[in-house]
């Protein structure tokens, strides 16, 4: 398997563009997991699809921020407009198993996209 | 509010040494706990994951879990300077995993 692949591996913009990563997780995967991950936070889930639908985007830092995943083989977040706060590297993950307690739960995570907003 | 705690070190181990990382964690109904190794530029990748408490086995990790002190441990037994990593702690929440800011572990040859 090709694992979770994300596009572009890098993105340098300006402040007020939009900015569109995308994901195509595991074939078979159920799951996927949008993260920001930056110095100072560490690892931020933003939002998770569980069967193509949104399950929770409490994560989402605020409405620039959206995301959807229009099939099980791809899924998409934008930042419109972006701003230099939101540099950071961005990572997709996937995993197969039911998320509850006691499952075994593995996430596979993408490269990621280091975001550089100027 | 659900946390995962790391000291962010960095820990220095000489090679051929045994790195010890630890992690606590908040929510005492948390069952399911993760290792996963962050190298500098690349992606999280797992490393292992233990549900009961005690130890598990594998090659040169081992991972050990107490569920009464609230804390979960990795040790690297015979530490290669490829062992040079982030050291991330998750910890599985309602429906999502609680992540630690992870541990810089720095394997000196």
């Amino acid at each position: 398997d090709a694992g979770v692949i994300q596009s572009p591996r890098h993105e340098v913009t300006e402040m007020g563009q939009e900015v569109t990563l995308r994901c195509k997780p595991i074939s078979g995967h159920d799951y996927l997991f949008w993260y920001r991950q930056t110095m100072m936070r560490g690892l931020e889930l933003l939002i998770y699809f569980n069967n193509n639908v949104p399950i929770d985007d409490s994560g989402m830092p605020e409405d620039r921020f959206s995301a959807k995943m229009p099939n099980a083989s791809f899924s998409t977040l934008k930042i419109q407009p972006s701003e230099p706060r939101d540099s950071a590297v961005y990572f997709c993950a996937s995993s197969a198993v039911t998320l509850k307690q006691g499952g075994q739960e593995t996430q596979y995570f993408g490269p990621g996209t280091r975001l550089l907003v100027l | 509010q659900k946390e995962v705690e790391q000291n962010s070190g960095p820990l220095s181990v000489p090679e051929g040494a045994i790195a010890s990382l630890n992690c606590t964690y908040s929510d005492r109904g948390s069952q399911s706990f993760f290792w996963y190794r962050q190298y500098s530029g690349k992606s999280p990748e797992l490393i292992m994951f233990i549900y009961s408490n005690g130890d598990k086995e594998d090659g040169r990790f081992t991972a050990q879990l107490n569920k009464a002190s609230q804390y979960v441990s990795l040790l690297i037994r015979d530490s290669q300077p490829s062992d040079s990593a982030t050291y991330l702690c998750a910890v599985m929440g309602n429906y999502q995993l609680i992540w630690g800011a992870g541990t810089k572990l720095i394997i000196k040859p």
